[in-house]
């Protein structure tokens, strides 16, 4: 069965610094994407990154970086100069192939704590 | 810019009762998508919808939930006799096109209802 895990229940950063966030996937398939979701304490799902197992280049956007192992089935998110608002839980999510619109598999999440 | 929008924003209900949580996917979507999240856990896929039918449920999705796109734009689902462990957020999501293998087609998520059974 496809999993994803996150083995970092919680996180703490100092403000203005890097954090990466972990995160393994197991999957058979050759074609699959990875994401990134952060869930601020309001509750909301806001897409963060996206990365296509056949991308052969990292994904970013702006302050946020998906370090892509495929030999290793990993795809840490790398958050550069943190931010008091990045203090959210962050879900790593896979999606599956499959026929029409399918679904997306979700990891358990970490919840980041940034510090000033 | 467009987005999912979700109502209502919180629900109460004793259990036994019938909940219709109702969603609003972006305006040129054509997928659309339930998950559910019970507090302090992962997000979990309940269903996926395409062409007025579903097209992938998950084991959660038993004979006690439904789904219908009723007119052009709303998107509901329906919990037949609550249960205390139906308790959680539900979230829809909508994307324009089937999210097949790895190209690029994002999930947009709506704000979510988080429903109460008592």
């Amino acid at each position: 069965a496809q999993k994803i895990t996150q083995t970092q229940p919680g996180m703490f950063v100092q403000e203005k610094e890097a954090v990466t966030l972990d995160c393994t996937y197991d999957t058979s398939d050759q074609s699959y994407g990875l994401f990134w979701y952060k869930q601020p304490s309001s509750g909301e799902m806001i897409f963060l990154i996206y990365q296509g197992s056949y991308d052969e280049q990292n994904a970013t956007e702006g302050r946020y970086s998906l370090n892509f192992q495929k030999a290793r089935k990993s795809a840490n998110l790398v958050i550069s100069a943190s931010q008091l608002g990045d203090s959210a839980m962050y879900f790593c999510a896979m999606r599956e192939p499959g026929a029409g619109g399918f679904k997306t598999i979700f990891g358990a999440g970490t919840r980041l704590f940034v510090k000033a | 810019e467009p987005e999912v929008t979700q109502t209502p924003s919180h629900q109460v209900t004793q259990m036994g009762q019938e909940v219709i949580l109702r969603c609003v996917p972006i305006s040129n979507h054509l997928y659309f998508y339930w998950y559910r999240q019970i507090l302090g856990q992962k997000v979990e896929f309940l269903v996926s919808f395409y062409n007025n039918e579903i097209s992938e449920k998950s084991e959660i999705f038993d004979d006690q939930f439904s789904v219908e796109r009723p007119d052009g734009s709303n998107f509901t689902l329906k919990i037949r006799s609550t249960k205390l462990e139906d308790s959680a957020m539900y979230f829809c999501a909508s994307s324009r096109k089937g999210l097949a293998g790895g190209g690029q087609e994002t999930q947009y998520f709506g704000p979510g209802t988080r429903l109460l059974v008592l």
